[in-house]
């Protein structure tokens, strides 16, 4: 089974830190994404990788930075937290397969939470 | 640009009724469409991909169909379980980049 792992389940952050999560997957998969869940607005694409060292942004990338040194890991950086950004954070991958084949795979969720 | 939609937003059957969630989308070049389910504070588990070649998949008691012509999907459950209870989610990528533009989702009760 294809997997993809959060580093955390919880976070709790202070307003001005620097923040990274970190999102690792075990299937080869070319293409991650960072996105980002809050009621009544559903889920927002941040940013997103085809490849190492390769990143394209979302449409909310303001106020995220993001690092994929390997290709199994996708990193979000969050370069001063702040309390809009109270959020569950959902990190995903799929293959660069052909047209239409491409299924995305998501991790458990990061709940983060800045006070 | 791609907009997906679902109707209604909360659902609530008494176990052992057959359902079906709508998702709709506003551009039928689609490439595929995606249902996902998510527990309450959890991440979303893919149920099922169909791709836009095809009209239909299913898996076990879940029947998903594509219709591209009138911009439609459906979720079909057979003899709902309590254990269905989640919120059902759709989304479609507007191109062949793996990015999801996602419905609002379906929020499920199965009562006992």
């Amino acid at each position: 089974d294809v997997k993809v792992t959060q580093s955390s389940r919880y976070l709790v952050k202070r307003t001005g830190e620097k923040v990274f999560l970190e999102c690792v997957q075990d299937m080869d998969h070319e293409n991650m994404f960072w996105y980002r869940q809050d009621p009544g607005l559903g889920l927002r694409l941040i940013y997103f990788s085809y490849d190492v060292k390769m990143k394209e942004k979302g449409d909310i990338p303001e106020g995220y930075s993001v690092s994929r040194e390997k290709k199994e890991r996708f990193s979000l950086i969050l370069e001063s937290a702040s309390t809009n950004q109270t959020s569950m954070y959902l990190c995903a991958s799929s293959p660069l397969g052909q047209k239409g084949i491409a299924e995305a795979f998501f991790g458990q969720g990061t709940r983060l939470t800045v006070v | 640009k791609q907009e997906v939609t679902q109707i209604p937003a909360a659902l609530s059957v008494p176990e052992g009724e057959n359902l079906v969630l709508n998702c709709s989308f506003t551009d039928s070049a689609i490439y595929n469409l995606q249902w996902f389910r998510q527990d309450p504070g959890k991440g979303l588990t893919s149920l099922l991909l169909i791709q836009s070649s095809q009209r239909e998949q299913t898996s076990g008691r879940l029947n998903a169909s594509l219709d591209k012509s009138s911009g439609r999907s459906t979720l079909y459950i057979a003899a709902s379980q309590p254990g269905d209870s989640a919120t059902y989610l759709c989304a479609a990528p507007p191109s062949n980049t793996g990015k999801l533009i996602f419905g609002q989702g379906t929020t499920l009760q199965v009562k006992p």
